[in-house]
């Protein structure tokens, strides 16, 4: 089944304490992309890669880092973790970003930093 | 960027057609229009993509007018299982053919028995 998995599902943590979302895509897509979900502001583009070793800074990338060292990978590192990092997070991956508007979503990981 | 604006809910019934209006008043002459339909903790799924005029898949129809500036996404028929926020975007083409979704506030729609 074609899909784009997030692990883990649910994670609690605390401040400080360095962390990894993993995204992977089964459909050899090039563009992935996190976002995350706040509410009353939508999703926000966090971090894209429009395909192996090439990353790019997205709409709100403070305190985040990402890796596309495979092309079906790509990681959200956490290094230090605060609470205003709390939120749904979304991985999302398309054939190429010339076809970006069509995005295959994950069903997401609620992080919460305490 | 070009900025969407919708109502942020509607109600609806079963077995009714339900039409969720979308203004983009700065849509650009490469913008296409998007949208979305997300349930509760899941990741949104794409529904329907247009440029003009018509376009209508197995879910839904999207109406787009002549100018552009506004559409119209059109669900059939409504079940309570189309209960979920749906988010019109117009994407933002950048040089090297990158799309960029922007997702705005969305419209929630309620479909109720």
């Amino acid at each position: 089944e074609a899909q784009v998995t997030q692990n883990p599902r649910y994670l609690i943590t605390v401040t400080g304490k360095k962390l990894t979302v993993t995204c992977s895509q089964n459909m050899n897509h090039e563009y992935m992309s996190w976002y995350r979900q706040d509410p009353g502001l939508g999703l926000r583009q966090i971090y894209y890669s429009m395909n192996v070793e090439v990353t790019d800074k997205g709409d709100v990338p403070e305190g985040y880092k990402v890796s596309r060292k495979e092309k079906r990978n790509f990681p959200l590192i956490l290094e230090s973790p605060s609470p205003n990092q709390t939120s749904l997070y979304f991985c999302a991956s398309s054939p190429s970003a010339g076809t970006g508007y069509e995005q295959y979503f994950g069903p997401g990981t609620r992080l919460t930093v305490t | 960027l070009a900025k969407t604006t919708q109502p942020i809910s509607m109600d609806s019934y079963e077995g009714q057609e339900v039409n969720i209006t979308c203004s983009h008043n700065n849509i650009a002459t490469n913008d296409y229009i998007t949208w979305y339909q997300q349930f509760p903790s899941q990741g949104p799924r794409f529904i329907i993509q247009g440029y003009k005029t018509k376009v209508t898949n197995e879910v839904a129809s999207l109406f787009i007018p002549a100018d552009r500036k506004s559409s119209t996404l059109s669900l059939p028929r409504v079940s309570l299982s189309d209960t979920a926020v749906y988010y019109c975007l117009v994407g933002v083409t950048f040089s090297g053919g990158y799309n960029k979704l922007i997702f705005g506030a969305g419209t929630r729609l309620a479909v109720h028995p």
